[in-house]
């Protein structure tokens, strides 16, 4: 139980081009969903949060009108990598938490993440 | 502020010898403290949490960890490394009202056949 999903897995795309990223939970209700950005060997950082129906709060020194992020029901949230660029290539991973199913409110579950290539 | 430290970057063991992977925390409250484990290219998986109740916590896979407050550790263990325990391993403690996760900078475990 408590699964989330993430479309595409990975995607590869044109300089100035837009990508969008969609996080799902399959089996419980994500009342808040968070985006990290992981480079290469390195850690997670946390980009945004979101709760359903509210504007995602950002972390300092993300890019809120780069990294467009919705939550638009209690089961989806996107991504959207405005006019991308090759240092926006990276892998990303979405993550929530919630109720229903064998999800835990104290609990964040991951996403399989998506490699994002900017050419 | 809380924060988690993993004392060690790469850990390698041979196959069928202990796992021991390192985390102290720092935290004014009583933490919640989790292991997740990261296959290459792959999301996160939760191995194990810890969130007041039992000091010694049973995960998945045959990992546990212990909490220990008078060390500020939560350091994660296996009795008998398998190939397929090879992977980044990250100790997290969640800041406290907020449900953000603060991460280490992980530990990569090789297990030598």
């Amino acid at each position: 139980g408590a699964v989330v999903s993430q479309h595409p897995s990975w995607v590869i795309c044109k300089s100035g081009t837009s990508v969008k990223i969609e996080c799902r939970s399959l089996d419980f209700q994500a009342t808040t969903m968070f985006w990290y950005r992981q480079f290469p060997k390195q850690s997670l950082m946390l980009m945004a949060t979101s709760n359903e129906g509210s504007k995602a709060t950002y972390e300092q020194g993300v890019e809120k009108d780069k990294f467009l992020i919705n939550h638009a029901s209690l089961t989806l949230s996107t991504l959207t990598v405005t006019s991308a660029h090759p240092e926006d290539s990276s892998f990303y991973i979405c993550s929530a938490r919630g109720v229903g199913g064998a999800a835990r409110t104290d609990t964040q579950y991951f996403g399989p993440g998506t490699r994002l290539t900017v050419l | 502020a809380q924060s988690v430290t993993q004392l060690d970057s790469h850990v390698s063991v041979s196959e069928g010898t202990p796992v021991l992977l390192r985390c102290n925390y720092s935290s004014s409250y009583s933490p919640s403290l989790f292991w997740y484990v990261q296959h290459p290219n792959k999301g996160l998986q939760l191995l194990l949490k810890y969130t007041s109740a039992a000091t010694l916590v049973k995960g998945i896979n045959g990992f546990e960890a212990e909490f220990k407050k008078s060390e500020t550790s939560f350091h994660l263990t296996k009795p008998s490394a398998h190939m397929s325990d090879a992977a980044e391993y990250f100790c997290v403690v969640m800041a406290s009202g907020t449900y953000k996760y603060i991460f280490g900078t992980g530990t990569r475990l090789k297990v030598l056949a």
